[in-house]
Order: structure tokens, then C-alpha cells, then sequence
């Protein structure tokens, strides 16, 4: 285990579901981050959270919708959700959005959510 | 658009040699330089960064950086087949960008 914990590992719905995933840090970190892994092309940052307080949204569709309770939990919400939109789910933490020259700064992630989109 | 680019590979090596993977950005303002190893089916994990030009060593892994060139590489000595998988290259701005990275295949 990483620390960074990811529940379903698996998830397949409809494209009128709703599902959520969810991600949970042990690490203190105070930055946390929802990525997409698509086959052969580069992780895709979707969100970023620092301090509870959601700082980026890289232009994503609103049909998935971030919500950051507190610093350790991490939620993606997913509704009428497309074929195209099946892939990993990666969600990672970091310990500060803007420490960037700690040895210490590489972002740790979960194991991931594989999302198929039916 | 900052974009990190990798060779995919895949890349085959013998065991016991040297791998070497390249990477180069296009923001050059970028600081923060990282490797992380992604095995099949599981998520990446750090395995190297670097800030300063030059090279900077692990254990078997050496990451070089060239700000001037644009250009991060890893070079994995003594290659073992527990080496083989992905190897994603990151860098830092404001956000972390990632390369689409390339297939490490180290045969006994």
C-alpha cells in the first residue's frame, strides 16, 4: 500500500448511472489530486485540491463533479458519464501544492479506479 | 500547450545492460523533474528526481538533466527484468505534466 487508498478498483456503469469513487490519504499531505489514464496517451490532471480548496480544474466536463470534504478525502462524482470517459482513475496527494524542490515533493498515488463506461 | 514527450517504445534490453530513456518539455520554465516506474496493471511510483542540471544518482538509477537542451533522461545500470514497465517522465511548473512514457522490456 502507498498510503493513498482508492475504492472501487473496478467499476462498471451505464451512461445514466451515478457512482462516485472515493480516495483516502494517510500521509499528511496537503494536496490532493484527480488524474485520467487513457491507453497510450499521458495521465490528463483532471483536479487539483490544496488545503481542501480546489485550485485547478483542467477544463473538465461537468458531468465529473470533485468534492474535497477535508485534506485526507477525496471524492469524484460521476453521472452521464460516455463510452469515451472508460479508463484509470489515478488520485494522488503531495505534501504541498507549492513545495517543488523537496526531495520529499514527488506526488504519491492510489492504485486506481478502472472505469468502464457501458 | 506544455507538452512532455517520450519515445513509447518499446525499448528491449538485455539483462545486465544499461537502459536509457530520454524525455524532453517544451516549458522552459519548468524546475522539478521526476521518474516514476508504472508496472502493468498498477499506478506509478516515484522513483527519481531532479532539480539541478547534471546527474544526479541512486543506486542503479542515474536521472541527468540538460535545462538548456530541454532534456531529462534515466539510465538504469545492470538492468534486471523486475525493471521492466513503464517509465513516465513528469515535470513541474505549477502543475505536474506527465509524458505518455515508454516500455522498458529487460530479457533474461
Amino acid at each position: 500500500e502507498t498510503g493513498v487508498t482508492q475504492t472501487p478498483r473496478h467499476l462498471v456503469m451505464g451512461m445514466t448511472n451515478k457512482k462516485s469513487l472515493k480516495c483516502e490519504q494517510h500521509l499528511g499531505h496537503n494536496a490532493m489530486y484527480w488524474y485520467k489514464q487513457s491507453a497510450k496517451k499521458p495521465l490528463e490532471l483532471m483536479f487539483v485540491y490544496n488545503f481542501k480548496e480546489q485550485t485547478e480544474n483542467n477544463s473538465v466536463p461537468s458531468r465529473f463533479s470533485p468534492e474535497c470534504p477535508n485534506s485526507s478525502h477525496l471524492f469524484l462524482h460521476l453521472h452521464t458519464l460516455q463510452p469515451e470517459d472508460s479508463a484509470l482513475y489515478l488520485c494522488a496527494s503531495s505534501q504541498d501544492w507549492l513545495k517543488q524542490f523537496s526531495d520529499n515533493y514527488g506526488y504519491t498515488f492510489g492504485s486506481g479506479t478502472r472505469l468502464t463506461v457501458v | 500547450q506544455k507538452e512532455v514527450e517520450q519515445n513509447s517504445g518499446p525499448l528491449s534490453v538485455p539483462e545486465g545492460a544499461i537502459a536509457s530513456l530520454n524525455c524532453t518539455y517544451s516549458d522552459r520554465g519548468s524546475q522539478s523533474f521526476f521518474w516514476y516506474r508504472q508496472y502493468s496493471g498498477k499506478s506509478p511510483e516515484l522513483i527519481m528526481s531532479i532539480y539541478s542540471n547534471g546527474d544526479k544518482e541512486d543506486g542503479r538509477f542515474t536521472a541527468q538533466l540538460n535545462k538548456a537542451s530541454q532534456y531529462v533522461s534515466l539510465l538504469i545500470r545492470d538492468s534486471q527484468p523486475s525493471d521492466s514497465a513503464t517509465y513516465l517522465c513528469a515535470v513541474r511548473d505549477n502543475d505536474m505534466r506527465f509524458g505518455a512514457g515508454t516500455r522498458l522490456t529487460v530479457k533474461p
